[in-house]
């Protein structure tokens, strides 16, 4: 099955400055990569996501890259405001059998912006 | 629009008590999912659903059961529960579009389940 690894498991950087986080996955097979936000007491929420069959994605403050050589996908966070502290989570879809459906996430990253 | 809406938000059992978690949704998706967070594992599958009366093993199955006789619910039961399922469960769901690749899962506020 697919195996997620997930760094750092906390960052801590300064409002407005850059924040990243990169993940690897195990299994080639792998085609659809999201990243979930989770605010304090909430459940996670998708804020961007990625296909095997392109290389970056972008959305406002926010992007994407993946690797598929290397298999390795990361998240940027530009500009960052205090809002986006919250844990991040990577996560890979695994082709297998009939449950393709399934996601297998990361462990985590707790993203603090410090005003 | 309500979404997906879990109960109790908090639980606090005994060791060796039956306890059902509740997972309701209201966008009729066909694919349910169990969830377990713990701190430095992220999240762990436990049971998932493609349909009704069709459900699935994930990661740490052993200790519950599910079932899903109707497409908007997907309840949780630890039938005897242990001090090693103290854990926040969040219930998530899908729908899987013909062609798709990705499927976005929504996932509810969560149960905070502790068990002395």
């Amino acid at each position: 099955g697919e195996n997620v690894e997930q760094h750092p498991s906390t960052l801590s950087v300064q409002e407005g400055d850059s924040a990243v986080i990169k993940c690897t996955y195990s299994d080639s097979a792998s085609n659809y990569f999201p990243w979930y936000k989770q605010e304090l007491g909430k459940g996670p929420q998708l804020i961007i996501d990625i296909r095997s069959n392109v290389g970056e994605k972008k959305d406002q403050r926010i992007a994407v890259t993946l690797n598929k050589t290397a298999k390795h996908f990361s998240l940027h966070i530009t500009e960052t405001q205090p809002e986006d502290s919250a844990v991040y989570f990577c996560a890979a879809r695994w082709l297998g059998g009939g449950s393709n459906y399934k996601l297998t996430f990361g462990k985590g990253t707790l993203l603090t912006v410090n005003p | 629009d309500a979404g997906i809406t879990q109960s109790p938000r908090y639980k606090i059992t005994e060791t060796g008590r039956q306890v059902t978690l509740m997972c309701h949704q209201t966008w009729s998706h066909s694919y349910m999912f169990w969830y377990r967070q713990d701190l430095g594992h992220g999240l762990r599958l436990i049971y998932y659903s493609a349909a009704a009366d069709i459900t699935d093993k994930g990661e740490v199955p052993d200790g519950y059961v599910v079932s899903r006789s109707k497409t908007e619910n997907f309840p949780l039961t630890l039938e005897s529960a242990t001090r090693s399922q103290t854990s926040v469960y969040f219930c998530a769901s899908s729908e899987q579009l013909a062609g798709a690749s990705d499927n976005e899962q929504f996932f509810g506020p969560g149960t905070r389940l502790t068990v002395l």
